[in-house]
């Protein structure tokens, strides 16, 4: 079946726009994670959804940085006056259930911001 | 808070020669640990994960031993082979948790 996908691929904008980065999880899975990867480094955890709730935001950088999952399917992180440090890939995971069940990564949005 | 460290790449290594890349954590309770990979041009993908202590995760030739007295989840392979070339998280939840807590990442180069 078909795995987690993320849109754009690539997506560069200029210091103090606003982006919207999307996530189709795999079908049926409840469970939504947003990761943000900078370059060399690990990925650090965003926030987390069971269903159309956000269960866990903690590790929202500020209030810049939004994500929403209205109908418990598709996920929008959504990021407000961009700045240069926002510069990373920021990945998408599902999981079956949450708690323990294996969370599947999709590829990743590259985000460059000039 | 929770944190995993694992050894700084490039690991460079020949074609059947023994691989093993270091990881430790600091957590309380008892997370589950996990290593994941990630191939050139493609998304990360799990390897294998160890639930409680002890336990040994296993996958493509690869092996992880859960060990709670050192807080270590080592990485090893026997014989690599030029496919394995890529770069390998260590990664950790807690009991009850969700959120994957991932250390810095190492990369394997196999030459062959």
């Amino acid at each position: 079946g078909a795995g987690v996908s993320q849109t754009p691929s690539n997506k560069v904008t200029e210091k103090g726009k606003y982006v919207e980065l999307r996530c189709d999880p795999i079908s049926g899975h409840t469970a939504l994670y947003w990761y943000r990867q900078s370059l060399g480094q690990g990925p650090e955890f965003l926030i987390y959804f069971q269903g159309t709730g956000a269960a866990d935001d903690s590790g929202l950088p500020n209030d810049r940085f939004f994500a929403v999952r209205p109908e418990g399917s598709v996920s929008t992180l959504k990021i407000q006056r961009t700045e240069r440090g926002d510069s990373a890939v920021y990945l998408c995971a599902s999981s079956r259930t949450g708690g323990q069940s294996e969370q599947y990564f999709g590829p990743g949005t590259r985000l460059t911001v000039t | 808070g929770n944190s995993v460290t694992q050894m700084e790449g490039p690991v460079t290594l020949s074609e059947e020669a023994f691989l093993t890349i270091n990881c430790t954590y600091t957590a309380t309770g008892y997370p589950s640990l996990f290593w994941y990979v990630q191939y050139p041009g493609e998304g990360l993908q799990l390897l294998l994960k160890a639930t409680k202590a002890d336990d040994k995760g296993s996958n493509k030739g690869f092996e992880a031993t859960y060990r709670k007295e050192t807080t270590s989840f080592h990485l090893e392979k026997g014989s690599v082979q030029v496919s394995d070339s890529a770069v390998y998280f260590c990664a950790l939840t807690k009991a009850a948790g969700n959120k994957l807590t991932f250390g810095g990442g190492t990369r394997v180069l196999v030459k062959p």
